[in-house]
């Protein structure tokens, strides 16, 4: 069964420090797509960032950015000058290539950006 | 303008009794799911309609039947509700169920069973 590992279920940061978030997967294949979703206190849950496995590049979005290891497959996101606005859980998931294949999702962790 | 909206919001109800969630999006996407995040936030597809077809079922309850009158809608009924059923319930959607598309999801309904 693939699974997504988050080990960290609560994080803290400092205001304006950087905080990585680590997530790990198990799988056999060789094509599929990474995402982080967070899901601040208000609930809507809110696309981060996503990352394609043929992509050696790390995605980067804004203050967020991965670093995807293929080989040890894992896939951490880097949140850089964290704002307040950041504490939120947040979700690592995983999809196979190929339409209509489901998003597998970690347990998430739940990250508080103090002042 | 809310791109996936869910009504309603909170739902409190006794258990046995039969309900409904509705989920509407303006995106014009072909693809919506139906999700579960219990109370440790763990999210579970349940279902997953493109184009109005059933494309992902999960080992879900035979009461819960999904309805999609068209591709902008996808109703969640739940028949003889249970107090396990007690979740925050998230629609979601995506321009077509390529894996390469993330996924739009609404504001979730808080399900309640008294």
């Amino acid at each position: 069964a693939q699974t997504v590992t988050q080990s960290q279920p609560e994080m803290s940061v400092q205001e304006a420090e950087t905080v990585t978030l680590s997530c790990t997967y198990d799988t056999s294949e060789n094509n599929y797509y990474l995402f982080w979703y967070k899901q601040p206190p208000s609930r809507q849950m809110i696309l981060v960032i996503r990352q394609e496995a043929y992509k050696q590049q790390n995605a980067t979005e804004n203050r967020f950015s991965v670093n995807f290891q293929k080989a040890a497959k894992s896939f951490s996101l880097k949140i850089s000058d964290s704002q307040l606005g950041d504490t939120a859980m947040y979700f690592c998931a995983f999809k196979y290539a190929g339409n209509n294949r489901k998003l597998i999702w970690g347990l998430g962790t739940s990250l508080a950006v103090n002042p | 303008d809310t791109a996936v909206s869910q009504t309603p919001k909170y739902l409190v109800t006794q258990m046995g009794n039969d309900k409904s969630i509705k989920c509407e999006q303006n995106l014009g996407h072909d693809t919506m799911y139906w999700y579960k995040q219990d109370s440790k936030k763990f999210l579970k597809i349940m279902f997953s309609y493109n184009n109005k077809e059933l494309i992902i079922n999960e080992t879900v309850p035979n009461r819960f039947s999904p309805k999609s009158p068209d591709k902008a809608h996808l109703n969640l009924h739940i028949n003889s509700l249970e107090l396990g059923d007690s979740a925050v319930y998230f629609c979601a959607s995506s321009p077509t169920g390529g894996s390469n598309q993330p996924q739009h999801f609404g504001d979730g309904t808080r399900l309640s069973i008294l």
